[in-house]
This record gives structure tokens, sequence and C-alpha cells, in this order.
């Protein structure tokens, strides 16, 4: 199992261009997450999803939108990206929400807005 | 609103040290607390998991506890090791809800 992969790594964006992170798990999970990390602020839940086709918001959606068209897929995007969005972006998946089972995530897409 | 605090921020220990790590939350309607470990560059890794009904978990040297009633957690490191260096983070889930609540994390050197 390759288990949350996330694409791309890294990217650098100037003011206004749009983007699309996309996280895949390969371990059946129906629910997904997407976080942002900033120095001294922990991870903040942007959007999440219980299950194929639904999607919620999470502390700080503002700016950012997200699809879940297939199970194993999470897309994350910014329509407009601002410097404000300069973070470090983790996506997770677990299979029961988290109540009796733990969250795996990917390796993080750090993204520089300029 | 859920809020979850660790404390220290930072902590540098000699090898072969036990230490406690400390969170604390603000709201007792969880139902459960995980500890995550994060090394430079990486993603989270669960260590250990406890629900809301039990006080403590123990898997190797590690060991957590949880008193719901009075808003805190304890991450305890036997024989603490140059490999434990990296941050170690909280979070719950807020009873009602799929949502984790992460803290700020601690941030462990173990020196050799």
């Amino acid at each position: 199992n390759a288990g949350v992969t996330q694409t791309p790594k890294f990217r650098v964006l100037k003011t206004g261009q749009s983007m699309t992170l996309l996280c895949a798990q390969d371990m059946n999970h129906e629910y997904m997450y997407w976080y942002r990390q900033d120095p001294g602020m922990g991870l903040r839940l942007i959007h999440y999803s219980v299950g194929e086709g639904t999607t919620a918001k999470g502390e700080v959606p503002d700016g950012y939108n997200v699809s879940r068209l297939k199970k194993q897929n999470f897309l994350l995007g910014l329509e407009s990206a601002a410097p404000s969005q300069t973070s470090v972006y983790f996506c997770a998946s677990n299979i029961a929400g988290g109540l009796t089972d733990t969250q795996y995530f990917g390796p993080g897409t750090r993204l520089t807005v300029l | 609103k859920q809020e979850v605090t660790q404390i220290p921020a930072a902590l540098s220990v000699p090898e072969g040290e036990n230490l406690v790590l400390n969170c604390s939350f603000t709201d007792s309607a969880i139902y459960n607390l995980q500890w995550f470990r994060q090394d430079p560059g990486k993603g989270l890794t669960s260590l250990l998991l406890i629900q809301s009904s039990q006080r403590e978990q123990t898997s190797g040297r590690l060991n957590a506890s949880l008193d719901k009633s009075s808003g805190r957690s304890t991450l305890y490191i036997a024989a603490s090791q140059p490999g434990d260096s990296a941050t170690y983070l909280c979070a719950v889930i807020a009873s009602g809800t799929y949502k984790y609540i992460f803290g700020t994390g601690t941030r462990l050197k173990v020196l050799a």
C-alpha cells in the first residue's frame, strides 16, 4: 500500500494564480481531510469529506474549494492564490471518522505564494 | 469552542531521561484523544489513541493518559533516545463531530 500520497510536493505561485492539490489514498477510507500547518498555529482543518461525493467546511475554508468525485481522491483548489495561503498542506484519511481509528497523513505539499 | 494547548513548546533533555509532555483541552465532551509524532519536513504519524472511556494507552516506551474531567492528557516517554527527537502533537475529536482539533505541538530534542 502506498498509503496517502500528495501531488505536488512543492509549488510556487504568483498572487492570483490558481492550482489544484491532489490527495490519493489506497486504503479504501471513507473520510478524508485537508489541513494547513503554519508556524506556531498547529494544524487547522480546511475542508473534509465523509464519503464519495460529499464535502464539508472545516475551521478555515475561505479561499479554498474541494471535490471528492472518487472515493480514493480528494482535491483541494485555490482559485486565486494569496500570500496568506503560503503554508504546508497535509491530506489525511481514516476509516470511521477517527472515532475508533487513527488518521493517516500524507507527506505534505509546501506552497509558496509570492 | 474547543481549544487544545501543549506546554512546553520546546524541550531539550539528555539521552536516557524519562519525560512527560502535556496536553490540555477546554471542552471535556470528546470522542477520543490522539498523540502524533511529526519529523521535520514529514507528515504526522499516529502514536497512541485513547478513547473517551479509557484512562491510558501504552505502546513500547510510550504511555498516554487521559483525564477527561480535568481536560488533560500526558504523554510519558521512558528512557528517551536521540531518535525520539521530533515534534509531538495531540488532537481531540469533539463529540458530535468528525473534526480533529490539534494542539500546536511540543518540539522535543534528545541529546546524545
